[in-house]
């Protein structure tokens, strides 16, 4: 069954480095979305794409985050200057079509030091 | 604010026990996701209810969506330790957004 990848699984940073988080979404899949999940609290959704921009975004995603799709298969999500409090399991989703259901990556877990 | 409340928020029982698990808000959803989550993983879908008192079954699994679209019940029975798991419902936030919103979950143990 299709599944969308995640890479790294995990990754340690130092505090204001960039860090860059990378997926490839289900082949066929048109929308794209991150989420992160800091520990023991609720998934929250960041942002989602279509049709390369930007067609949504929270209040957490601010100028420190970007995301792009910068080529046939890749959705990566960037973080200017890494802050502790951006500790969190970031998941990667994408769906088949608007409100049609979205499927999870098994998320890379970042850990800003 | 759409919120998505899950009880109980933990729950063990043993192996071959039925259990429901809940999922409610104050707002109407068009649709709610049922997914299940293990430790050091994505959620995995389960199972999508759009349609107001729509009734799924996946294997022992039976998902009910509540006639006025504002809650979701799981229901497991024969409860076996491979359901051991953490069961997220999530809905789409209103005027047709993309967002998902996540309730908290539900973490269930099932003991051998």
């Amino acid at each position: 069954e299709p599944e969308v990848t995640q890479t790294p699984s995990h990754q340690v940073t130092q505090m204001g480095q960039e860090v860059i988080l990378r997926c490839v979404p289900i082949s066929n899949h048109l929308y794209f979305y991150w989420y992160r999940q800091i520990l023991g609290q609720k998934v929250e959704f960041l942002v989602s794409f279509y049709n390369n921009e930007i067609s949504e975004k929270s209040e957490i995603f601010d100028d420190q985050f970007s995301v792009e799709r910068p080529d046939g298969s890749n959705f990566t999500l960037k973080i200017r200057s890494t802050k502790l409090e951006d500790s969190a399991m970031y998941f990667c989703a994408s769906s088949g079509g608007l409100l049609l259901p979205q499927h999870f990556g098994d998320g890379t877990r970042l850990s800003i030091l | 604010t759409q919120l998505l409340e899950q009880s109980p928020q933990f729950l063990s029982i043993q192996e071959g026990e039925n259990l429901t698990v809940y999922c409610n808000s104050s707002s109407v959803f068009s649709s709610l996701q049922w997914y299940r989550q293990e430790p050091g993983e994505g959620p995995v879908l389960l199972v999508t209810v759009v349609t107001g008192g729509e009734v799924k079954k996946l294997k022992r699994l039976t998902f009910q969506f509540g006639d006025a679209r504002k809650d979701s019940s799981l229901h497991i029975t024969a409860a076996q330790p491979g359901d051991t798991g953490l069961y997220l419902c999530a809905g789409p936030t209103q005027g047709g957004s993309e967002k998902l919103v996540f309730g908290k979950g539900t973490k269930l143990t099932v003991n051998p």
